[in-house]
């Protein structure tokens, strides 16, 4: 049981944008920034978005990253074949001084 | 270039111990909060222990007491005692470097399944 809350799975066609949705509570997303990975099978996790909505560098301005209150959304817009991944929020908690994150959502591109 | 670089895990029965091992370069260990963070076979991430740079350490209570996280400065090494191993356990296990609140570094991870 993952301490934030993402939907298992969406889906979309190339060129269309979809979102991914996070949701946690005070003591994490409600109190610091939010973070969002892309993991591909039998990889690490990459940093896809830091601090809400910052990108590193090397990451396309397709993704952007949003937060309100104890929510928070990843938007990929439009959308590749390459984009097919697991997607997973993260941000710290302050009760247990370490970082939490979501179950993962996989992004199917049909 | 900052890399990390795990090792360690294995296949061990339940009850067992292992240690793993995360070398680090690009960087200095000891002046970052490190963190493991494991992810069992389907399941999502799940950060196991931390460590900061004054040395407080931090644990999710399913392994407060079982596992310990070190660091070894002139090795620029970071460690992670794992003892009285049970099957959920069973994790690929990943060290990372934590930059503005999230781990940011990640390394490639290390396999440990605990099974009889």
């Amino acid at each position: 049981q993952s301490v934030l809350t993402q939907p298992p799975s969406v889906s979309g066609t190339p060129g269309q944008r979809v979102t991914i949705s996070c949701s946690g509570s005070s003591s994490n997303i409600g109190s610091n920034s939010v973070g969002w990975y892309q993991q591909l099978p039998g990889t690490a996790p990459k940093l896809l978005i830091y601090s809400d909505n910052q990108r590193p560098s090397g990451v396309p301005d397709r993704f952007s990253g949003s937060k309100s209150g104890t929510s928070a959304s990843l938007a990929i817009s439009g959308l590749q074949s390459e984009d097919e991944s697991d997607y997973c929020c993260a941000a710290w908690d302050d009760s247990l001084n370490g970082p939490v994150f979501g179950g993962g959502t996989k992004l199917t591109v049909l | 270039e900052v890399r990390l670089v795990e090792s360690g895990g294995g296949l061990i029965q339940p009850g067992g111990s292992l240690r793993l091992s995360c070398a680090a370069s690009g960087f200095t260990v000891s002046s970052n909060y490190m963190v493991w963070v494991r992810q069992a076979p389907g399941e999502g991430l799940e950060w196991v222990s931390g460590i900061h740079s004054g040395g407080a350490t931090y644990y999710i209570d399913s392994v407060q007491g079982r596992f310990t996280i070190s660091r070894d400065n002139r090795k620029n090494t970071l460690y992670l005692q794992m003892n009285s191993l049970r099957a959920e356990d069973t994790a690929v296990y990943y060290c990372a470097r934590v930059v503005s609140w999230l781990p940011r570094d990640w390394g490639q991870g290390t396999l440990v399944t605990v099974s009889s």
